[in-house]
């Protein structure tokens, strides 16, 4: 069974840094590509950023460009996401999604499996 | 930016009733379109892919079509348990999701 268990969400204030992770388990990690999607309270979904199975090919949506980094360790089947420079408007439930293939937007990606989000609260 | 618009917003339908919900793309994506159901307090659920494609394990009374830039999604039969928020997804560049339609029981 595949599970993805996001942690390391929590209340920060703005202009700070998170780490968020993501354990993977039940599939072959280092097979598919991995994203990183959020939904701030009482609003729909936004890509957040995704990345290759081999870290070869990365991407970010232009609302996190240059402050998030994504990564990934395959030998700890771990995805992680570097939160730096806070904003309010980054206050949202991150889910981690698996991808339905090894590349960022390839055809035929979709977003086969997802965790049950981490809760990030960007507040002084 | 390839933007997506999903119409109605919301709706209410009976048990029993088709149900379908439109999604526009700003531009051709031709038939790179996911479409998910997300119920309250739950992650998100993949239905459709590549515009049609049911993914396994999915009801048949669920269905999407299109191509280009105009996507249908229907579900030829409402059922309780389809109360939900339902999204599109292109990934032509990148990803961008629809604003998304909720869908109620009348």
């Amino acid at each position: 069974e595949v599970q993805l268990v996001e942690s390391g969400g929590g209340l920060v204030q703005p202009g700070r840094s998170l780490r968020l992770s993501c354990a993977a388990s039940g599939f072959t990690f280092d097979d598919y590509a991995m994203h990183w999607v959020r939904q701030a309270p009482g609003k729909g979904l936004e890509w957040v950023s995704g990345i290759s199975w081999n870290s070869g090919s990365i991407g970010y949506a232009d609302s996190v460009k240059g402050r998030f980094t994504i990564s990934r360790d395959n030998a700890k089947n771990s995805l992680y996401l570097q939160m730096n420079s806070l904003r309010a408007e980054d206050t949202a439930l991150y889910y981690c999604a698996k991808d339905h293939w090894v590349t960022v937007a390839g055809k035929g990606t979709r977003f086969d499996y997802w965790g049950q989000g981490t809760l990030v609260t960007v507040s002084s | 930016d390839i933007q997506m618009t999903q119409s109605p917003s919301s709706l209410s339908a009976s048990v029993g009733d088709r149900v379908t919900i439109t999604c526009q793309a700003s531009q051709d994506i031709s038939n790179y379109l996911n479409w998910y159901q997300q119920k309250p307090g739950k992650a998100p659920k993949l239905l459709i892919y590549d515009a049609s494609n049911l993914e396994t394990g999915v009801p048949s009374r669920f269905s999407g079509s299109g191509s280009g830039t105009d996507f249908t999604f229907t579900i030829s039969s409402l059922q309780p348990e389809d109360i939900a928020t339902y999204y599109c997804q292109q990934y032509d560049n990148l990803f961008t999701f629809g604003p998304g339609t909720k869908v109620d029981i009348k």
